[in-house]
């Protein structure tokens, strides 16, 4: 079945930037997206990329694809303390689930 | 407008006692998932809704594991005679039918403890 990994910790100093990575199998994959979750909350949608898109950026964001790879990272420029959170990797090849990492738990130090 | 609220935050029972989550999404939302959080397992997909019909179900764990939508919009999750290994947090989240990307707005989630 689909899988999606990442790694589960990254500890950054605050003004550093931040990238986080992901692998995936689904070769059908269409969408790929990065949630990012605070403690003691739900996961919010952060950004998300279309399978035939190779970059997106989104103010401090940036989004890298390397679809041949099957290779997801996000960047986070200028990390800054309130961006301590997990950040969850998810594919999704249609209308119906997504498929999602582990998660990787950002530490940001001032 | 509100987000995707579930209820309640924390449930603490015993093993072997039955026990529902809701799940209220945004309104107008025709898609409803639901997930189990648990340490080291990441986000874990249990079933889909597609209005009151349940097109994927695979991830239901175990015939303890039940859920229903009604009305195209609340849903409830059952868990019957709970086990410790069903301790998680449990999370819904709703999805506005039409949009060709699947954006799913999350709710804060259910912590289940299960003594």
């Amino acid at each position: 079945g689909e899988d999606v990994e990442q790694s589960l910790f990254l500890s950054v100093r605050e003004g550093d930037s931040s990238v986080i990575n992901c692998t995936y199998t689904d070769s059908s994959s269409t969408y790929l997206y990065w949630y990012k979750q605070e403690p003691g909350a739900g996961l919010q949608l952060l950004t998300y990329i279309f399978s035939n898109m190779d970059m997106k950026q989104d103010q401090r964001l940036t989004v890298l694809l390397n679809k041949k790879d099957k290779h997801l990272s996000l960047r986070i420029a200028d990390t800054q303390t309130g961006d301590s959170a997990i950040y969850f990797c998810a594919e999704s090849s249609g209308y119906s689930t997504l498929t999602f990492g582990k998660g990787t738990m950002l530490l940001v130090s001032p | 407008g509100a987000g995707v609220s579930q209820s309640p935050s924390n449930k603490v029972t015993e093993k072997g006692k039955d026990v529902e989550l809701r799940c209220d999404p945004i309104s107008g939302h025709t898609a409803l998932y639901w997930y189990r959080q648990s340490l080291g397992q990441g986000l874990e997909f249990l079933i889909y809704f597609q209005g009151n019909s349940a097109p994927d179900k695979s991830g239901l764990p175990s015939d303890r594991f039940s859920a229903e939508r009604t009305g195209g919009s609340v849903s409830t999750l059952t868990i019957q005679r709970t086990q410790q290994e069903d301790s998680a947090v449990y999370l819904c989240a709703s999805r506005q039918g039409l949009r060709t990307y699947n954006e799913q707005f999350f709710g804060p989630g259910t912590r289940l403890t299960v003594l």
